[in-house]
């Protein structure tokens, strides 16, 4: 298994569904990231966990759910969402979250259309 | 203030021939990290290069190369012998610290690489 994972690898859902994701990192890493890329805008941080504690929330709405239940794995939970949150969901493991060497490695993502 | 400045939301290489990515960048810290990163269609972030504020010498891996000019603030990426699987979107990316301690990652708009063959 390599690097970082995502499932699933696309998800559309109404806006009364709830989703979650998932991302798995097999490289021993100890921080694990959620971005959102919206077509035409830098990516976007949303959440950041280090050692399964969530040290940054970026004003992300509660209606994205972050969950760290061990360092290798990250889920997003996602109810009622918006057309607007249709975008591309990447997830990233560093080494760890303090040191500005850390290099962040990236899943595939999950291409998400809210209808 | 923009963080990180790509210029060049489009540039085309012929196969085989190189081209430079342009990256300048604006912090105060005098720590800190610069990364290139690739996305091809399929929507992957792939790490390339990495450069920190203390290196001394520019970063270099296999095709791709860092032209790390501190005192003007630029990181530019260089690849070489461009191949047809270089077309992609290219994101240069700075780590540094934040007030209140931790740091952040900010990324550029991106330059999308056309190699013609």
């Amino acid at each position: 298994e390599t690097g970082v994972t995502q499932t699933p690898r696309h998800l559309v859902m109404g806006m009364t569904n709830k989703k979650s994701l998932k991302c798995e990192q097999h490289l021993g890493h100890n921080a694990m990231y959620w971005y959102k890329q919206s077509a035409k805008k830098p990516l976007e941080l949303m959440f950041v966990y280090s050692l399964e504690e969530r040290v940054e929330n970026n004003s992300v709405p509660s209606r994205f759910s972050p969950e760290c239940p061990n360092s290798s794995h990250l889920f997003l939970h996602l109810h009622t969402l918006q057309p607007e949150d249709s975008a591309l969901y990447l997830c990233a493991s560093s080494p760890s979250w303090g040191v500005f060497t850390d290099t962040q490695y990236f899943g595939p993502g999950t291409r998400l259309t809210v209808l | 203030a923009q963080k990180i400045t790509q210029t060049q939301p489009g540039m085309f290489v012929q196969e085989k021939e190189a081209v430079t990515l342009d990256c300048t960048y604006d912090t105060s810290d005098p720590s800190y990290g610069l990364f290139w990163y690739k996305q091809p269609s399929s929507g992957e972030m792939i790490f390339l290069i990495y450069q920190g504020s203390y290196d001394q010498q520019n970063a270099t891996e296999g095709r791709y190369s860092l032209n790390f000019q501190k005192a003007r603030k630029s990181a530019n990426l260089v690849i070489s012998a461009s191949q047809l699987g270089d077309s992609a979107m290219y994101f240069c990316a700075m780590r540094e610290g934040k007030k209140g301690g931790g740091f952040k990652t900010i990324f550029g708009a991106g330059t999308r690489l056309f190699v013609k063959a």
